[in-house]
């Protein structure tokens, strides 16, 4: 059974940097794509960028100058960090799986971690 | 990017009724799209793939359509559980992006 667990900080003050990081279980995350996504309040969702170990990431042309995803298979997790914050920035973050049979479609995702922008 | 554009954007139906959600794409997508329903609360689900390919454990009364850059989802047989945001997603072009949600209230 995957599961997948986002963790960090709740709180980040504009200006600072953004840092998730997604546990997975049940699978191993060096084969296939891992994802993050966001939603701001009430709003819809935002593609941030995924990766596949071993490979070049692809990013979200919006966020790429401030984004960085990175896999550690040692630990069975995917980072996400996101710098210069603004208020803009602030929503819940979800990290997914992105199998290759379901042709991009994102089939597990974790329960989201909510990351509020703010001094 | 490529521009996903959803309708209607809330919709109100019966128990028993059927809803159609449909989604038109700014360019061709062949068959990466992808369908989800998010709960207050909670993460998507998945519910179709590849167009049509329903997941493990939807239930048949969800069903997804469509080709080039016009593609449907419908729900048979509301029931009170299918009250949700329904979203398109393509994965046809980086960035991957997402039509704007449809609201589906059970009367």
């Amino acid at each position: 059974h995957v599961q997948l667990l986002e963790s960090g900080p709740g709180l980040v003050k504009p200006s600072e940097t953004l840092s998730l990081t997604c546990t997975v279980s049940g699978d191993s995350i060096e084969s296939l794509y891992w994802n993050w996504l966001r939603q701001p309040p009430g709003k819809g969702l935002e593609w941030i960028g995924h990766k596949f170990n071993g490979r070049s990431p692809s990013y979200n042309p919006s966020l790429r100058s401030r984004v960085t995803i990175s896999i550690d298979t040692s630990k069975n997790q995917i980072s996400l960090k996101l710098t210069s914050v603004t208020a803009a920035d602030t929503a819940v973050y979800y990290c997914a799986r992105e199998d290759i049979i379901t042709g991009g479609a994102l089939d597990y995702w974790g329960q989201g971690a909510l990351v509020t922008v703010s001094s | 990017d490529i521009q996903m554009t959803q309708s209607p954007s809330s919709v109100s139906a019966s128990i028993g009724d059927r809803v159609t959600i449909t989604c038109r794409a700014s360019q061709g997508l062949g068959t990466w799209v992808a369908w989800y329903q998010q709960k207050p609360r909670e993460a998507p689900k998945l519910l179709i793939s590849t167009v049509s390919t329903l997941q493990t454990g939807v239930p048949s009364r969800f069903s997804g359509s469509g080709s080039g850059t016009d593609f449907t989802l419908t729900i048979d047989n509301l029931q009170p559980e299918d009250s949700a945001v329904y979203y398109c997603q393509q994965a046809n072009g980086f960035p991957y992006t997402f039509g704007q949600g449809t609201y589906l209230e059970i009367k």
